[in-house]
């Protein structure tokens, strides 16, 4: 089936440092990823949406300035945390739509595994 | 603004007996609704979804029912066995995005 492969699993980053997550569709072509933010006994929140070739949306109330987003390809999108601090601290996730398996019963929607981040 | 909500933060039940899990939601726009199973650190894990046309589905111990009158959906899962034990997450389709609820975690004890 569909897979989509988030790297890191885990990251620890100091304070004011950036990182990036990367999202990537191993067999099928992915022009729109969604990337997602969880704290600790809350809700996935729908972050941004990611277009290839184009900017990104972002959800009411995400700094497109911190979170920064590039979708280079069809099948990697990229998440770039700038200037980390400890409130940003959290689990990422990043999601695509399969084009075709609209009809299935998941109506084609496949997550990565997801990135713990810690800023210390 | 919450658009999809789960009231109950957890819900305890034994092994064998039924858990119901609810959801209600605001926007009468959605297609289609999907539950996820999740545990920490990991992406959540499909298990049923339903069509907005539809007032039930069912598969294997998973049936989702959906009464969009009163734009709420339940999902019934029997019996419970531990295995099961982890939060859960309705899920609404606005568009080609996923907007999640703010998840139910079950304990299943023996």
């Amino acid at each position: 089936g569909a897979v989509v492969s988030q790297h890191p699993s885990r990251v620890i980053c100091k304070s004011g440092t950036s990182v990036k997550i990367e999202c990537r569709s191993l067999d099928f072509q992915a022009t729109t990823m969604f990337w997602y933010r969880q704290f600790p006994k809350q809700s996935l929140m729908l972050m941004a949406t990611s277009n290839e070739g184009s900017k990104a949306t972002y959800e009411q109330g995400v700094e497109k300035d911190k979170f920064l987003i590039n979708h280079a390809s069809l099948t990697l999108s990229t998440l770039t945390v700038a200037s980390a601090h400890p409130e940003d601290s959290s689990f990422y996730i990043c999601s695509a739509r399969v084009p075709g398996l609209s009809g299935e019963a998941n109506y084609g929607y496949t997550f990565g595994s997801g990135t713990r981040l810690t800023v210390v | 603004d919450q658009q999809v909500k789960q009231n109950s933060p957890s819900l305890s039940v034994q092994e064998g007996r039924i858990s119901i899990l609810n959801c209600d939601y605001t926007n009468s726009m959605f297609d289609y609704f999907l539950w996820y199973k999740k545990y920490p650190a990991e992406g959540p894990t499909f298990l049923i979804s339903i069509s907005s046309i539809k007032d039930k589905n069912e598969d294997g111990r998973f049936t989702v029912f959906l009464n969009k009158s009163a734009k709420h959906l339940s999902l019934h899962i029997v019996p419970s066995q531990p295995g099961d034990s982890a939060v859960y997450f309705c899920a609404a389709t606005d568009a080609d995005k996923l907007i999640f609820g703010t998840g139910t975690r079950l304990q299943v004890f023996p």
